[in-house]
């Protein structure tokens, strides 16, 4: 199973708005809507950002949103902020009942 | 609260074993998937294994099969990841994840703290 591909770093100052794709295939991210995100800083464990392409888990920011054409998935960061500086991660449940995650994507606050 | 404590991570030989357990609390322990999730110094998540509330269902990643093996311990609120065979690239943190549906499917809400794992001779 190959790793969902996302950009390997997106930038973006305050208050801007960032979009991070994570493209899979037919057997991924295509043809399930069990696609999650995750943000994870330095040192620390990931955190759940968003489950089933565009649900927000309690707590999460309602500036952080995702979505899904076809068979690539998509995180937005509306409204910028200095503690979004993070590396993100995509995954997706496979056809195999498998998981698998993206490539990560390190978004830099300017 | 959730709570996901690992342990069990240290230094091993290639070619030997370890065996890394998780002690779960804060939720009913036996109505929900679990999952073993690794990174490797530096680098991406890489998902390791799932396994389904009740234990029936297993899966692995594909360069994990036929050497890992994950089990849960649902009167003991304990998951386990018995790793055979071990390599010099197997080398990270394991994190063991709850997963938010029965059969692990749906995506990893609630994660430990990891355990470093380290093949090297």
């Amino acid at each position: 199973q190959s790793a969902l591909t996302q950009p390997a770093s997106v930038s973006g100052s305050p208050g801007q708005s960032i979009t991070i794709s994570c493209t899979g295939t037919s057997s991924d991210v295509g043809v399930f809507n069990y696609v999650s995100w995750y943000q994870q800083h330095p040192g620390k464990a990931p955190k759940f950002l968003i489950y089933e392409v565009s649900n927000r888990p309690s707590g999460v920011p309602d500036r952080f949103s995702g979505s899904k054409s076809g068979n690539t998935a998509s995180l937005t960061i509306s409204g910028l902020q200095a503690e979004d500086e993070a590396d993100y991660y995509c995954s997706s449940y496979t056809s195999s009942s498998t998981q698998v995650f993206g490539t990560g994507t390190k978004v830099t606050v300017l | 609260q959730v709570q996901l404590e690992e342990s069990g991570g240290g230094v091993v030989q290639p070619g030997r074993s370890l065996r890394l357990s998780c002690e779960a609390s804060g939720f009913t322990f036996s109505n929900y998937g679990m999952h073993w999730v690794r990174q490797a110094p530096g680098k991406g998540l890489e998902w390791v294994a799932v396994i389904s509330y009740d234990g029936r269902e297993k899966y692995y990643g594909d360069s994990m099969k036929g050497r890992f093996t994950i089990s849960r311990d649902n009167s003991k609120n304990t998951l386990s990841l018995q790793m055979n065979s071990l390599r010099p690239d197997d080398t990270a943190v394991y994190y063991c994840a709850k997963d938010f549906v029965k059969d692990g499917a749906g995506g990893a809400d609630s994660w430990g703290q990891g355990t470093l794992v380290t093949v090297s001779s």
